[in-house]
């Protein structure tokens, strides 16, 4: 079975310049996650996807930040314009949640962003 | 909402050594996972493990919800081990994981 795919691996852009990333969650699985994670820290939630749907986006900075779930299964995370404390890792991870049980989330490789 | 407390912050130990990892937290869980992140970041899942105990290999992991705290035991260590583990629960009232500050372990050989 194949794992959560994401690409870019890494990215370096200017500040201001715009940034997406893309994400393809493990087959089956309904309900799919971006995280940030800074350096030393743990990862933070930024967005939750049920299906095609945003059941929990209360923690993502929608006045630059922009995400989709097209069709339910792939999505994409937007940033534009970046600042330079965007630069973080971008993890995206899926589960299976059924019943509204949360079952055992899969993570990406992430992406490394880097705003210069 | 949640908070999660891992401790310590950083272990090192030689190879060969056992490890004892502690998560704690603040209210009722009905989700715990924990989690290890390689030097490269990729993070893997350990153990789906609410309550009670369960092992793989050389690692077990117990949970005992009732006083709000979960133990990772990793035995005979290897360097392929070093990384850094965070145990993660699931927040009720928001329906989402809240990550600890993770244990980083380095196991030197």
């Amino acid at each position: 079975e194949a794992g959560v795919v994401q690409s870019p691996r890494y990215k370096i852009i200017e500040k201001k310049q715009p940034v997406a990333f893309w994400c393809n969650p493990i087959s089956g699985h309904n309900t799919l996650y971006w995280y940030l994670q800074n350096l030393g820290q743990g990862p933070e939630l930024l967005i939750r996807y049920e299906n095609e749907e945003a059941v929990d986006d209360s923690q993502l900075p929608k006045d630059r930040f922009s995400a989709e779930r097209l069709k339910g299964v792939d999505s994409t995370l937007k940033i534009q314009p970046a600042e330079l404390g965007d630069s973080a890792v971008y993890l995206c991870a899926s589960s299976r949640s059924v019943g509204g049980r949360m079952e055992t989330q899969y993570f990406g490789p992430g992406t490394r962003l880097l705003v210069l | 909402g949640i908070q999660v407390e891992q401790s310590p912050p950083d272990l090192i130990l030689q190879e060969g050594a056992n490890s004892t990892l502690r998560c704690n937290f603040s209210d009722s869980v009905n989700n715990l996972q924990w989690f290890h992140q390689n030097p490269w970041g990729q993070l893997i899942n350990l153990f789906y493990i609410p309550s009670g105990t369960k092992q793989n290999g050389r690692l077990s992991a117990t949970t005992v919800a009732t006083e709000r705290y979960s133990l990772l035991y990793i035995s005979s260590s290897q360097t392929t081990d070093s990384g850094v583990y965070f145990c993660a629960v699931e927040d009720q009232g928001a329906q989402k994981l809240v990550f600890g500050q993770g244990t980083r372990l380095t196991i030197n050989p």
